[in-house]
């Protein structure tokens, strides 16, 4: 188990441009969000995917923002024309249910963050 | 509107003493609260969950309490150390489903040594 995977850590653009960030799960794990965080603020939900269907998504997600997670396994994000707004910290998070609790349990990766100019 | 709420003011406490840290919920009941811990540039992790039929629940020197009159959960650290300083974020969410966590603002705190 090597935990959450993000690419890439960082991503310094221009506004106007597209970037995309990756995010490999916990294998294990069928269920796979993205949030997004701000400095002082915390993780906001954006998406939820259950193996390779996207079963919600947060009205922060505007449409120049698309997610996808082709057979089920690993997940991509891609904002489309960036605004200086979308700068951001993205987190992806996979889940397991805890134990007899029922609860279901976020497993964060280190994030990618996105500093547009 | 529902919301989950943490003191966004910095909490510093001195080393050894125990650190209590509050997370609040308004305008609806969840069913789990869960507690992680976020460093600097890096993404949360799980610390302790506790559900809504429970009062209290122990990690260590970890305590999450849940009271279900004050909508309020409250999280202890006991024996404070400096590496303890983070930032902790409260997340409630609910059953069935896939349970999506909604998290609070976060509450940093400093263990001073």
């Amino acid at each position: 188990d090597t935990g959450v995977s993000q690419n890439p850590r960082h991503k310094i653009t221009k506004r106007g441009q597209n970037v995309t960030f990756r995010c490999d799960p916990i294998s294990e794990h069928n269920r796979l969000y993205w949030y997004r965080q701000t400095l002082g603020q915390g993780p906001e939900f954006l998406t939820y995917f259950q193996n390779e269907a996207q079963l919600e998504k947060s009205r922060l997600l505007s449409d120049r923002f698309s997610a996808e997670r082709p057979k089920g396994s690993f997940s991509t994000l891609e904002i489309q024309r960036t605004e200086q707004g979308d700068s951001a910290m993205y987190l992806c998070a996979s889940s397991r249910i805890a134990g007899n609790s029922g609860a279901n349990v976020l497993t964060f990766g280190a994030g990618s963050r996105l500093t547009v100019l | 509107s529902q919301k989950i709420e943490q003191n966004s003011e910095a909490l510093n406490i001195q080393e050894g003493k125990t650190a209590t840290l509050t997370c609040n919920y308004t305008n609806y009941s969840p069913a789990y609260l869960q507690w992680y811990r976020q460093d600097p540039g890096r993404g949360p992790v799980f610390l302790l969950l506790i559900r809504e039929n429970e009062k209290e629940k122990r990690k260590e020197r970890l305590k999450v309490t849940f009271d279900t009159t004050l909508k309020q959960s409250l999280f202890h650290i006991t024996a404070s150390q400096p590496a303890d300083s983070a930032t902790y974020l409260c997340g409630s969410s609910g059953t069935g489903g896939y349970q999506k966590v909604t998290f609070g603002t976060g509450t940093k705190l400093q263990v001073i040594p």
